[in-house]
């Protein structure tokens, strides 16, 4: 069983839509949960970023982390063409991070 | 500016050549780490360097020998290349993650944009 399970996708929206993105673990030692995101041919960057249960905001994001359930989301808010991207979980103990699978997400305008 | 520099940006090599791939950050973090994605586009890490010193070295072939002159700087070179071994190959760096205290985005990877490498 992987560390990390992201929901596979691919997933396609049109531009507006309310998007969720989601992760289970099993590790309960994780202490970071982030959201990176990655445009075709670049490398990931990092999107969002939080350590405790509870929801974090960032403009049109929300990452919203659930310890007990040991599952993490990523909703996206008015979803743009530029949204077209994967996003990958991440979360990391003791200097390791370990990634998820990645979910496409395809923003039709 | 670039903070996480990687070269080349693209390889294509025959089967058994030796290549290098060099990293360079600019960001002062202390930590980099070299990261294999495949065509599923799953991250998997190779190595990671605190300070020069390794510190994760994952079940990698033999034949993946990273190099780290300073901390600044961390290179991957690769022997008898294989068929396998084509992937993009990701250079990351972040402040070192085992000094607690410090925010949480602190722990978030910087990438660079990656080498494409292709093995024929």
């Amino acid at each position: 069983q992987k560390e990390v399970e992201q929901d596979p996708g691919p997933l396609s929206v049109p531009e507006g839509a309310i998007v969720s993105l989601n992760c289970t673990y099993s590790n309960s030692a994780f202490q970071y949960f982030m959201w990176y995101r990655q445009y075709s041919r670049k490398g990931p960057e990092l999107l969002m970023y939080t350590y405790s249960s509870g929801n974090k905001e960032d403009g049109r994001f929300t990452a919203q982390v659930d310890k007990s359930s040991k599952y993490i989301s990523l909703f996206i808010r008015d979803s743009q063409p530029s949204d077209s991207a994967t996003y990958l979980c991440a979360m990391s103990v003791r200097g390791k991070s370990t990634f998820g699978d990645g979910t496409t997400l395809t923003v039709k305008p | 500016d670039t903070a996480v520099s990687q070269t080349p940006k693209y390889l294509v090599t025959q089967m058994g050549n030796d290549k290098s791939i060099k990293c360079e950050q600019n960001l002062g973090h202390d930590t980099m780490y070299w990261y294999k994605q495949d065509s599923k586009k799953f991250l998997k890490i190779m190595f990671s360097y605190n300070n020069k010193e390794l510190i994760i070295n994952e079940t990698v072939p033999n034949r993946f020998s990273p190099k780290s002159p300073d901390k600044a700087h961390l290179n991957l070179h690769i022997n008898s290349l294989e068929l396998g071994d084509s992937a993009v190959y990701f250079c990351a760096s972040s402040q070192d993650p085992t000094r607690g205290g410090l925010p949480a985005a602190n722990y978030g990877y910087t990438f660079g944009s990656g080498t494409r490498l292709t093995v024929v």
